[in-house]
């Protein structure tokens, strides 16, 4: 059974840094896509950005909102995606879901989501 | 404002039909399959159509998919009360290099 944990989520300032994490399991990670979709309270899914396996080139590209603040990264050593939030803002605030990706942009499991909150 | 634009509610009986609509451009929609999701009440989305029109195990087949140019289609038949949920559709915009997702739509049964 596909598994996928969000932690790290919390409470931050406003320009301050932030990691989340997401432990997967109950698939061969190494070869996975993963993407980070994000929802603000009472509002729609939001993507964030996408990770590709490191066999298909370990590439990975980011919505125009978060780029340049935000970097994925992956540890296939310990089956654990991270995203690494800079520069944060009040707008950042929502639930952070990470997904287990297959072809373009289908996501096909879903984490329960960790929230995070920007906020002085 | 989404990329791709979705009816904020729709609504019928028990038993009834709806279709929800998701309109995109030559970028996404009409280059891409197109994947649905439910999300019901304080709980994460889930897949319930991918490649456009394909069911994943365990989807019942009240629920389908469809795309024409620029527009993709989800329609559930024979509603339940426990479709009550919040629907979007996804999928890729060749032009933004990036994911996609409509505003969602929340179903209602009446």
């Amino acid at each position: 059974e596909v598994q996928l944990v969000e932690s790290g989520g919390g409470l931050v300032r406003p320009g301050g840094s932030l990691r989340v994490s997401c432990a997967a399991s109950g698939f061969t990670f190494d070869n996975a896509w993963l993407t980070w979709v994000r929802q603000a309270p009472g509002k729609g899914l939001e993507w964030v950005g996408r990770i590709k396996s490191n066999p298909d080139g370990g590439t990975t590209h980011y919505a125009a909102p978060v780029k340049d603040r935000f970097t994925i990264s992956r540890d296939d050593s310990k089956n654990t995606l991270h995203l690494v939030m800079t520069r944060l803002k009040t707008e950042d605030t929502a639930v952070y879901y990470c997904a287990f990706t297959s072809g373009v942009a289908t996501f096909d499991h879903w984490g329960r989501g960790t929230l995070v909150t920007v906020s002085s | 404002q989404s990329v791709l634009t979705q009816p904020p509610s729709v609504s019928a009986a028990p038993g009834q039909k709806v279709t929800i609509s998701c309109s995109g451009s030559d970028s996404n929609i009409e280059g891409n399959y197109v994947s649905w999701y439910q999300q019901l009440p304080g709980r994460a989305p889930k897949l319930l159509i991918h490649n456009t029109n394909k069911r994943p195990s365990g989807i019942p087949d009240r629920f389908s998919g469809s795309k024409s140019g620029t527009s993709a289609t989800l329609t559930i038949t024979g509603l339940q009360t426990g479709d009550e949920a919040d629907y979007y559709c996804g999928t890729w915009d060749n032009g933004l290099t990036a994911g996609v997702f409509g505003g969602g739509t929340k179903v209602t049964v009446l």
